[in-house]
């Protein structure tokens, strides 16, 4: 098992650019989810999905789109890239017990982005 | 608005020492208490702690949640330079959907 897989490691943009990250999880998780890594802010909800065709907004969505089109995979887009989103973009995934509760997050490697 | 605050948010030691990290809480719903380390890259799973006062442990590491007081506590026994990691602490927080919460975490550097 691969785990969770995120395309690509490393990313420069120029400002008003697209771009679009990608996850892919090989376990059969129904939750997936994104965050954003900032210097001394912690890791900050983007955008989640608890199921195929499902997605919900986070802490901080604005300027972010995603897509759940397939269970094993969670996109995530810059429609217009701004340097304000120069961050590390980290996917998990995880499995919800009985009830719906999501459980231990399983973290990809992650993503450097860099919007000049 | 749910919060997670570590403390401290970097401390130094020297090798053999032992350290005590910090979590408080305030959230809506609790259900569920997690740690995680973080090294260079992706955190990897630590602990969960969702009943009080249960100790859990792994080697060096245990950690133990107070749902009175609303904090957890990582302890690190015998520091190695391979504890060097960033620690982050999170939430799960009930509601319609569940939420994971993140402190801003605790920055440690073992020093030989």
């Amino acid at each position: 098992n691969a785990g969770v897989t995120q395309t690509p490691k490393f990313r420069v943009l120029k400002t008003g650019q697209s771009m679009t990250l990608l996850c892919a999880q090989d376990m059969n998780h129904e939750y997936m989810y994104w965050y954003r890594q900032d210097p001394g802010m912690g890791l900050r909800l983007i955008h989640y999905s608890v199921g195929e065709g499902t997605t919900a907004k986070g802490e901080v969505p604005d300027g972010y789109n995603v897509s759940r089109l397939k269970k094993q995979n969670f996109l995530l887009g810059l429609e217009s890239a701004a340097p304000s989103q120069t961050s590390v973009y980290f996917c998990a995934s995880s499995s919800p017990r009985s009830g719906g509760f999501t459980d231990t997050q399983y973290f990809g490697p992650g993503t450097r982005l860099t919007v000049l | 608005e749910d919060k997670v605050v570590q403390s401290p948010l970097s401390l130094v030691v020297h090798e053999g020492d032992t350290v005590t990290l910090n979590c408080s809480y305030e959230v809506t719903n609790f259900r569920s208490l997690l740690w995680y380390k973080q090294e260079k890259k992706a955190p990897t799973f630590l602990f969960m702690l969702t009943s009080s006062g249960i100790e859990k442990k792994s080697g060096r590491l245990s950690s133990i949640l107070d749902k009175k007081e609303l904090f957890s506590i990582l302890n690190i026994t015998a520091t190695q330079t391979g504890d060097s990691a960033v620690y982050l602490c999170a939430v799960i927080v009930r509601g319609g959907s569940e939420k994971l919460v993140f402190g801003k975490g605790t920055k440690l550097t073992v020093n030989p």
